[in-house]
């Protein structure tokens, strides 16, 4: 299947740092990525939706200036956290959408293995 | 807005069959999935289902949906030790490629 992979796999930082993690499409053009943030024990909550070539869309209470989000390519899009607390500790995860022949959209998704950023 | 929910924990005896049961809010739903996360990685898609149809099977999987009641459960066979992994259930309405997440149900296998 199609491959999704993140960069880096885990990061530590310090408060007040900005981080940058980057999605890629390994073997697809993705004009639409999506970003996850997952608590633990708890549920992926979508963040926002990386299009490429235009401004990402963010879901109701996520902070633009604070998760920055760029879809430079049809192959990464990269989250900047910016200015990092702890409580902004939380594993992320990209996915992207391969484009189906006809242009018929069945939503299957292909997931990154997920970012585990740790801010002390 | 619009809810899934499952139950957070699921153990099973290997060999026995695991059922993993979903309700979702969405009545508009068109697309629904079933994701399995092995601890520390992403997401992997195991099996999908349109809301027009009651039943999908996929070698050990069977996913049954009851669109009247908005229950999705999903019917792993023969459970074996590799199956332990959380499962996500997730809806989606045609066109938008939001999806709607669940809780997860952490499946785990007894020896």
């Amino acid at each position: 299947g199609a491959v999704v992979s993140q960069h880096p796999s885990w990061v530590i930082c310090k408060s007040g740092t900005s981080v940058k993690i980057e999605c890629r499409s390994l073997d697809f053009q993705a004009t639409t990525m999506f970003w996850y943030r997952q608590f633990p024990k708890q549920s992926l909550m979508l963040m926002a939706t990386s299009n490429e070539g235009s401004k990402a869309t963010y879901e109701q209470g996520v902070e633009k200036d604070k998760f920055l989000i760029n879809h430079a390519s049809l192959t990464l899009s990269t989250l900047t956290v910016t200015s990092a607390h702890p409580e902004d500790s939380s594993f992320y995860i990209c996915s992207a959408r391969t484009g189906l022949a006809g242009g018929s959209n069945t939503g299957e998704l292909f997931f990154g293995e997920g970012s585990r950023l740790t801010v002390l | 807005g619009e809810d899934v929910e499952q139950s957070l924990f699921l153990s099973v005896r290997e060999g026995d069959s695991s059922v993993i049961n979903c309700t979702y809010t969405d009545s508009s739903s068109t697309y629904l999935y079933w994701y399995k996360q092995e601890p520390g990685a992403g997401l992997q898609l195991l099996t999908y289902i349109f809301s027009n149809m009651d039943m999908k099977q996929d070698q050990r999987l069977t996913v049954l949906l009851n669109k009247k009641d908005k229950h999705l459960s999903l019917r792993i066979a023969d459970t074996q030790t590799g199956d332990s992994a959380i499962y996500f259930c997730a809806d989606s309405y045609f066109g938008n490629e939001k999806l709607t997440f669940g809780t997860g149900t952490r499946l785990t296998i007894i020896p």
